[in-house]
């Protein structure tokens, strides 16, 4: 199936960083979205990309749809002690019928951040 | 702001018994979907539905799943002989049916499944 690699797998930084992580995929996504899961706890949308080139902000979130349409990254500014947890990429290849199929998701990347 | 809910949070269960999982998916969304999550691994796609069938599964989903959507408002899954394997967190999700958005899947907070 369908393979997303995600780095990098864990980021230890200080408070008030800016981070930076990123999905790439051997093949075309018209999708990408991405969530952060907190400990126990479901997956949630952070942001979601249809367009290749396109840049989205949420807050202090950024994610980007690369031009090949086989890459994202998000970036996080400032960081702050709730922003730790995993996050993740996710999407749905180029291929797929559309609305009710599945997410491929990537492994995640841990984020830590040190007061 | 609307969720989607799971129940249990957790299950306990013995090897070869059946599991019920249920969820109520976001009231207006029409697609409906179950992941899966070995601790420490990555969420992993089992089935959609849609217009109260199956769209896609993976393969994953196999024999022993199966999914229902009962009334208005539940989605579930069931296995039919829980296996050691079979532990893990399972995930619920729903979008909703907008040109554009319909990617956008939320999820729930999740049912642990520890199978004994």
């Amino acid at each position: 199936g369908q393979q997303l690699n995600q780095s990098p797998q864990s980021m230890f930084i200080q408070e008030g960083e800016d981070v930076s992580m990123n999905c790439t995929s051997s093949s075309i996504f018209n999708t990408w979205l991405w969530y952060k899961q907190d400990p126990g706890e479901g997956p949630v949308l952070l942001i979601a990309l249809y367009k290749a080139g396109e840049l989205t902000s949420n807050g202090r979130l950024t994610a980007q749809f690369g031009i090949t349409r086989k890459d994202s990254f998000l970036n996080i500014s400032a960081s702050i002690p709730s922003d730790v947890g995993i996050y993740f990429c996710a999407g749905q290849p180029m291929y797929s019928g559309g609305g009710a199929d599945g997410l491929t998701f990537g492994k995640g990347t841990h984020l830590i951040i040190q007061p | 702001e609307p969720e989607v809910t799971q129940t249990p949070s957790h299950q306990v269960t013995q090897m070869g018994q059946e599991v019920i999982l249920r969820c109520v998916p976001i009231s207006n969304h029409l697609y409906f979907y179950w992941y899966r999550q070995i601790l420490g691994q990555k969420v992993e796609f089992l089935v959609s539905f849609y217009n109260n069938e199956i769209s896609e599964k993976s393969e994953i989903f196999d024999d022993q799943f199966s999914v229902e959507r009962p009334d208005g408002s539940n989605f579930t899954l069931k296995i039919r002989s829980t296996k050691l394997e079979d532990s893990a967190m399972y995930f619920c999700a729903s979008s909703a049916l907008l040109a554009g958005s319909y990617n956008e899947q939320f999820f729930g907070p999740g049912t642990r499944l520890t199978v004994l």
